[in-house]
């Protein structure tokens, strides 16, 4: 069975400094990665995602994530957080079809 | 058009009450989802149509009826729900048979009393 884990359930960081949220996976063949964000009381929304080729994948609003097969991880990164990007962010795993597996979220808040 | 649209926005339902909860999206893709989310809590499957038939059913309780009644729609039917049933509940879509991304809505936000 497929499954995600995200080690951090709430990351505090200063506006303008970096960000790394963990991920780990796991799943018998090659996964599909994905990170999401979420607003409070919103929808997802995909921010990047990975599936073969190029282990460093670029997303959406400044965010990459790397993937590290012999570590079964997709850590996402930012060079410098802004205040906007407080939100849930979900690590999720897809690999059996048509179904995803989500991890359970880390609340990124942002000071200033 | 990227989006996934959700009507109502906030529901408020008794025990007793039937109401449906509705799913549109125009991006021609054949697969369509239900997640139901708790608070603090990753979105958890609920149902998956794909090219319109029923393909995954996540052993959800009967009082939670989906239809998809064309590519483009999908609606789920409440009746007899309970308050722990209370939630939001979030739609979305992908290209079927490919998991390269599903795009989801804003949600609807259940309260059952």
């Amino acid at each position: 069975a497929q499954s995600v884990t995200q080690p951090d359930i709430h990351i505090t960081v200063s506006e303008g400094a970096s960000l790394e949220l963990r991920c780990n996976y796991s799943y018998g063949a090659t996964p599909y990665l994905f990170w999401y964000v979420q607003s409070p009381g919103q929808g997802l929304q995909l921010l990047l995602k990975y599936f073969s080729g190029d282990t460093l994948v670029q997303g959406i609003k400044g965010f990459e994530a790397e993937f590290k097969r012999s570590q079964s991880s997709f850590n996402l990164r930012k060079p410098s957080v802004h205040w906007s990007d407080a939100a849930e962010y979900f690590c999720a795993v897809g690999g059996g079809y048509q179904k995803v597996t989500f991890g359970t979220g880390t609340k990124l808040q942002v000071i200033p | 058009d990227t989006e996934v649209t959700q009507t109502p926005k906030h529901l408020v339902m008794g025990m007793t009450n039937k109401k449906s909860l509705k799913c549109e999206q125009h991006m021609g893709h054949r697969a369509m989802y239900w997640y139901k989310q708790k608070a603090k809590k990753p979105p958890e499957l609920m149902f998956v149509y794909s090219y319109e038939k029923l393909s995954i059913n996540e052993s959800v309780p009967s009082r939670f009826s989906p239809e998809c009644p064309n590519s483009s729609l999908l609606n789920l039917h409440l009746h007899a729900l309970q308050p722990e049933d209370s939630a939001l509940y979030l739609c979305a879509s992908s290209q079927s048979g490919d998991l390269r991304e599903q795009y989801f809505g804003p949600g609807t936000r259940l309260t059952v009393t």
